[in-house]
C-alpha cells in the first residue's frame, strides 16, 4: 500500500501570504495525484488533478507540481475561504489512498 | 451538474449491517465513463477508499482488502443508485461515509463529485 504523508499537519498564516503544503509518497507514482479541499461540515472538492491540473471553476490561486514522490500544492494569497483541511490522495496503485490532511488556519 | 444525495441510519447496532444509499442525478450508474464509490472519514483511519461498482459491458465491483470479507456495493438502475451494505459492523467502523463519482474510464482517476456524507454510528 502506498503511504501519502503531508507536511505540515498545521499551516497558520495571515491573509494574503503565501501557503505551501508537502505530499510524499512511499513509492513512486509519477503523476497519478490528487489534491481535495474540505471545509468543516462538507465533503471533500476536487482541486487538483494529475499533480498540476485544476479542476473546473478552481481559482488560479491555487497550484500544484511534482511528480514521482514529492509534490506541492501553493495557494498563491491566502484568502479567508481557504480556511480547510487539504488532502492528497494517489490513484497510481490499488488501494487508492489518502494522506493525513494539512489543516490551514487563518 | 451531477448530485449524489445519500441516505440511510445514522445509528446501527453492532454485529449489524450498515445500509446507506446513493442516488444519482445528472449522470447514470450505467455510464461507461465513470466508477461509483464509497469512502469513509473517521479520526482513527483518516479518508479510507471502501469500494466501487461500474459498469463496462457487465457489473464490476473493487473492494478494499480491509473490508472485502464485510462489504457489497450494488447499483439499481432503475432507480439510478447505488448501495452499501457493511456487515458485522463494530465500533470502529463509525465514521462519516461518502458516496462519491470518480470520471475514470480504464482506470481510476479523481473523485470529482461527492454525496453530503453520513455520519454512521455503531452503537448499542
Amino acid at each position: 500500500e502506498i503511504v501519502l504523508t503531508q507536511s505540515p499537519a498545521t499551516l497558520s498564516l495571515s491573509p494574503g501570504e503565501r501557503a505551501t503544503l508537502s505530499c510524499r509518497a512511499s513509492q513512486s507514482i509519477s503523476s497519478y495525484l490528487t489534491w481535495y479541499q474540505q471545509k468543516p461540515g462538507q465533503a471533500p472538492r476536487l482541486l487538483i488533478y494529475d499533480a498540476s491540473n485544476r479542476a473546473t471553476d478552481i481559482p488560479a490561486r491555487f497550484s500544484a507540481s511534482g511528480s514521482g514522490t514529492d509534490f506541492t500544492l501553493t495557494i498563491s494569497s491566502l484568502e479567508p475561504e481557504d480556511i480547510a483541511v487539504y488532502y492528497c490522495q494517489q490513484r497510481k496503485n490499488w488501494p487508492l489512498t489518502f494522506g493525513g490532511g494539512t489543516k490551514v488556519e487563518i | 451538474q451531477v448530485q449524489l444525495q445519500q441516505s440511510g441510519p445514522g445509528l446501527v447496532k453492532p454485529s449489524q449491517t450498515l445500509s446507506l444509499t446513493c442516488a444519482v442525478s445528472g449522470d447514470s450508474v450505467s455510464s461507461n465513463s465513470a466508477s461509483w464509490n464509497w469512502i469513509r472519514q473517521s479520526p482513527s483511519r483518516g479518508l479510507e477508499w471502501l469500494g466501487r461498482t461500474y459498469y463496462r459491458s457487465k457489473w464490476y465491483n473493487d473492494y478494499a482488502v480491509s473490508v472485502k470479507s464485510r462489504i457489497t456495493i450494488n447499483a439499481d438502475t432503475s432507480k439510478n443508485q447505488f448501495s452499501l451494505q457493511l456487515n458485522s459492523v463494530t465500533p470502529e467502523d463509525t465514521a462519516v461515509y461518502y458516496c462519491a463519482r470518480d470520471r475514470g474510464v480504464l482506470v481510476p482517476a479523481e473523485f470529482d463529485y461527492w454525496g453530503q456524507g453520513t455520519l454512521v454510528t455503531v452503537s448499542s
